[in-house]
């Protein structure tokens, strides 16, 4: 089993509407990311965690919400898609070892038409 | 603004031949710096770290760093076409437990058999 999942893979939706999505790990980690990937752009920074308790910005955060409902569970939210925010989205986890290495969930391809 | 540069390529090198990844940053402080695998519609995948100044080897993979130039690079000997990706390099901050990465757009190498 994959130690970080992201459901849905696939979104296509609507300007206006509500999305939400999920990110759960095994590896019991502390801290978890939620990064956008956009041609030319590289990954960006929408939010971390680094425990239930504590939440953070990201460069990039307008437009987005997260909730980190457990340890293993890190939900990112649209409240109002727009078109520009048609992207790859991924989910991260690290350990608290310092290192800083980062293991990534598959994806979710998200489209706001 | 912390930033990591990268050149977006694409770096086209024969099979068998060196490749050679290059990546600049702008902090100083940096303390910890990746080298991130990434096949198209997949997700990243770690391949090296490298925490001080010199040459850190794994297989075919080499990463030098030089803090006083502020450049890391990434040598794969001997390419073979499976490491046709796009190659992001990520550095941390110096307080490696409360920042995440910033990722360079990352470099797309190709390898001709």
């Amino acid at each position: 089993d994959a130690d970080v999942t992201q459901t849905p893979r696939n979104r296509i939706t609507k300007t206006g509407k509500r999305i939400m999505l999920e990110c759960s790990q095994t590896k019991g980690h502390d801290r978890m990311y939620w990064y956008r990937q956009d041609p030319g752009l590289g990954l960006r920074l929408i939010y971390y965690s680094f425990d239930v308790k504590d939440i953070n910005k990201g460069e990039i955060s307008d437009g987005y919400s997260v909730s980190r409902q457990a340890q293993a569970k890190f939900s990112l939210s649209l409240e109002s898609a727009i078109p520009n925010q048609t992207a790859l989205y991924f989910c991260a986890t690290s350990d608290g070892t310092g290192t800083g290495s980062k293991f990534f969930g598959p994806g979710t391809r998200l489209t706001v038409l | 603004q912390k930033e990591v540069e990268q050149n977006s390529g694409p770096l086209s090198v024969p099979e068998g031949a060196i490749a050679s990844l290059n990546c600049t940053y702008s902090d100083r402080v940096s303390q910890s710096f990746f080298w991130y695998r990434q096949y198209s519609g997949k997700s990243p995948e770690l391949i090296m770290s490298i925490y001080s100044n010199g040459d850190k080897e794994d297989g075919r993979f080499t990463a030098q760093l030089n803090k006083a130039s502020q450049y890391v690079s990434l040598l794969i000997r001997d390419s073979q076409p499976s490491d046709s990706a796009t190659y992001l390099c990520a550095v941390n901050g110096p307080n490696q437990a409360g920042t995440a990465l910033i990722f360079g757009k990352g470099t797309t190498l190709s390898v001709s058999s």
